[in-house]
């Protein structure tokens, strides 16, 4: 079925570095991508979003690719610090009604 | 802007009790709000699809009779997990659409940490 899925469950970055955080999608459909954090015991925290009319999408810190060629949607986050440790999922939006796929999940840790 | 509350934020109750969950949209009204669950470490699950004034749109496998979902208004959303067993034991999160610049955008809720004995 269609699904959304991440290269890498895990990800270990030194405070400093950049991190990059992958996703694949399979629904070429879909027109509305969505990066979350979520921190142990919380609920997902939006932290930027792209639609697919666009390649590149940059907020503070961070950075959305989007390569709609081959179903590829990527994170970037620039000077990783300790506060970035969390869990990182794509999301995926499907259909008219808003109803959103998430992928399995990444858990980015940052070494001080 | 786009908050999303739920309360409460922890719950343990014995089996086969039932336990109600809110979920509100604070300075915003929600044109739709959802439903999820998350096991430890895995993913969100969507539950079901919750409109203001019309029936949930529940996801294939989960039960409508099991897991019943009011939408009373633009603002709040409640979740009610029927005759709770162990195995409803889980971290259950909401989110609501229609805040923010986005209005496709879907922010969460702090999620609601069930635990049934």
């Amino acid at each position: 079925g269609e699904s959304v899925g991440l290269h890498l469950p895990t990800l270990s970055v030194q405070e400093g570095d950049n991190s990059i955080i992958n996703c694949a999608y399979s629904n070429s459909a879909s027109d509305y991508f969505i990066w979350y954090k979520q921190e142990s015991g919380k609920g997902p925290q939006f932290i930027i979003d792209i639609r697919s009319n666009m390649d590149k999408r940059q907020g503070q810190r961070v950075t959305v690719l989007l390569n709609k060629t081959v179903k590829h949607l990527s994170l970037q986050i620039a000077a990783t610090q300790p506060g970035d440790s969390a869990v990182y999922f794509c999301a995926e939006k499907v259909g008219q009604g808003g109803k959103l796929i998430f992928g399995q999940g990444t858990e980015l840790s940052v070494k001080p | 802007g786009a908050v999303v509350s739920q309360h409460p934020s922890r719950v343990i109750c014995k089996s086969g009790t039932s336990v109600k969950i809110e979920c509100r949209s604070l300075d915003f009204q929600a044109t739709t709000m959802f439903w999820y669950r998350q096991f430890p470490k895995q993913s969100l699950m969507l539950m079901a699809t919750s409109n203001e004034g019309s029936k949930a749109t529940y996801e294939q496998g989960v039960e409508k009779d099991k897991f019943l979902i009011n939408h009373a208004s633009l603002t709040l959303s409640t979740l009610t997990v029927t005759s709770a067993h162990p195995e409803d034991s889980s971290f259950y999160i909401c989110s609501a659409m229609g805040g923010g610049e986005n209005q496709e955008t879907q922010y969460f809720g702090p999620g609601t940490r069930l635990l049934v004995l």
